[in-house]
C-alpha cells in the first residue's frame, strides 16, 4: 500500500528565512511525486511534480523540490519565505496515473513578518 | 483555459437527505477524480472516472457513488448523509493518461446539520 508521512504538522519561519518541508512516501514501484498548496477554504494548486529524470525539480512561485530515491524523500524547498506563502503543504504520491493519489496529512506554514 | 469548476461551493443538508455535486474538469480532460477533506482524516480518495467508466475506488461506503458523462463532466451522490459528512469535496482533473497532473477545483464544502 502507498502512503505519505509528513512529519511536521506546523512549522514558523520568518519572513525572508529559508524553508524546508519534509515528505517520506511508500510506494512498491516508480513513485510519482507531487506538492500542493492550499489556502484557506480554497482548492489545491499544484507547486510542482516528479515524474522522472533530474532529480531537483523546479516549480512555481519560486519553489524546488529533490527526490531521493534512497531514502524515500522528496522534500520541499523555498531559499527566501514570503508573507504570501502562508498556507497548508501537501505532499503526495501516485502510480502514472495521477487520477488517484495518496496524500500526506499536510504541513501548516505559518510565516512571521 | 478554464480551470476545475465545481458546484455548488457551499451546502447544507439535513441527516438523512442526499446530495449531488458536480465538477466539470479542465476542457480535454477525460479523468476526474474525487477526495473528502477533513480535519480529522485529511485527503482521502473516493473514486476515479475516465471516459465515463469508474476507474478506481476508495475505502467508502456505498452511499457514495458518481458518474462521468459524455462530456467528460462528473457529479457525485451521497445518499443517506450522516454528519461524519460534513466535509470539503474536492475533484480533480487530468488527462488520464500516463505521465499528467492533476488539477483540482475549488471544492464543495458540505456541512450536514
Amino acid at each position: 500500500a502507498q502512503s505519505v508521512t509528513q512529519p511536521d504538522i506546523h512549522i514558523t519561519v520568518s519572513e525572508g528565512a529559508s524553508l524546508e518541508l519534509r515528505c517520506n512516501y511508500s510506494y512498491g514501484a516508480t513513485p510519482y511525486l507531487f506538492w500542493y498548496v492550499q489556502s484557506p477554504g480554497q482548492g489545491l494548486q499544484l507547486l510542482l511534480k516528479y515524474f522522472s529524470g533530474d532529480t531537483l525539480v523546479q516549480g512555481i512561485k519560486g519553489f524546488e523540490a529533490e527526490f531521493k530515491r534512497s531514502q524515500s524523500s522528496f522534500n520541499l524547498r523555498k531559499p527566501s519565505v514570503h508573507w504570501s506563502d502562508a498556507a497548508e503543504y501537501f505532499c503526495a504520491v501516485s502510480g502514472p496515473n495521477a487520477g488517484k493519489s495518496t496524500f500526506g496529512d499536510g504541513t501548516t506554514l505559518t510565516v512571521k513578518p | 483555459k478554464a480551470g476545475v469548476t465545481q458546484t455548488p461551493r457551499y451546502l447544507i443538508k439535513t441527516r438523512g437527505q442526499q446530495v449531488t455535486l458536480s465538477c466539470s474538469p479542465i476542457s480535454g480532460h477525460r479523468s476526474v477524480s474525487w477526495y473528502q477533506q477533513t480535519p480529522g482524516q485529511g485527503l482521502q480518495f473516493l473514486f476515479e472516472y475516465f471516459s465515463e467508466t469508474q476507474r478506481n475506488k476508495g475505502n467508502f461506503p456505498g452511499r457514495f457513488s458518481g458518474r462521468q458523462f459524455s462530456n467528460s463532466r462528473s457529479e457525485m451522490n451521497v445518499s443517506t448523509l450522516e454528519l461524519g459528512d460534513s466535509a470539503l469535496y474536492l475533484c480533480a482533473s487530468s488527462r488520464g493518461r500516463l505521465n499528467t497532473e492533476a488539477f483540482f477545483g475549488q471544492g464543495t464544502r458540505l456541512t450536514v446539520v
